[in-house]
């Protein structure tokens, strides 16, 4: 059965620590990993990934996928409090699309 | 734009009570999904839709109805709610398959007594 699962489920840093979420996943015939971030609403898009290795940035916020061991990472440098969310990930195969549980991430002033 | 939008934001049902929560999207997505979020078990997936007149169920379609008449209309039915079905539900439509990028509204918070 496809799944993804996420980890740590929840994580407490101070602001400007580093902090590295997991996301490892088996679905079939995978297209694609994806990641959101889910503050009070609804998850807002932070990155999708294709490819194996290639690393996807959006200012203090990166991503890469290791599509052998079936897993991605999500990394945040000098979290700030507006870091504090739940993250998501979710892959894809055919036509579906499978999420994980979260990572709830608290930064601490 | 205003992307995807639901209705209400809040609501309390007692059970045995049905309701209708009302999404809609401007971005003439083919595709629409209804999602519950429940704490430690992230998003499920209820009912979809890959285009008007198109629907079919996803993980938990249970309890639940849906309809799409027109491309930018996709409200969920609660046929006679109960607590099992208190949870955060969430819309989402993307351009033509769930593996694309799907944009999400804001979510309904429901409470079943």
């Amino acid at each position: 059965e496809d799944k993804v699962v996420q980890s740590p489920l929840s994580l407490v840093v101070h602001e400007g620590d580093t902090v590295t979420l997991n996301c490892s996943y088996e679905v079939t015939n995978f297209r694609s990993l994806l990641w959101y971030k889910q503050e009070k609403k609804a998850p807002t898009f932070l990155f999708m990934l294709t490819s194996s290795g290639i690393e996807k940035k959006s200012g203090r916020l990166s991503s890469i996928l290791d599509k052998k061991e079936l897993f991605s990472i999500l990394n945040i440098t000098a979290t700030q409090t507006g870091d504090s969310a739940i993250y998501l990930c979710a892959a894809t195969g055919g036509n579906d699309m499978r999420f994980g549980a979260g990572t709830r991430l608290t930064v601490k002033p | 734009n205003a992307g995807v939008t639901q209705t209400p934001k809040f609501q309390v049902l007692k059970t045995g009570q049905s309701m209708t929560l009302q999404c809609a999207q401007d971005m003439n997505h083919e595709y629409m999904s209804w999602y519950r979020q429940d704490p430690g078990m992230g998003l499920r997936l209820i009912h979809y839709s890959v285009g008007a007149g198109i629907t079919d169920q996803g993980e938990v379609p249970n309890g639940y109805n849906v309809s799409r008449s027109t491309t930018e209309d996709f409200p969920l039915r609660l046929l006679s709610a109960a607590p099992s079905q208190t949870s955060v539900y969430f819309c989402a439509s993307s351009y033509r398959t769930r593996a694309d990028t799907q944009y999400f509204g804001p979510g309904t918070r429901l409470t079943v007594l």
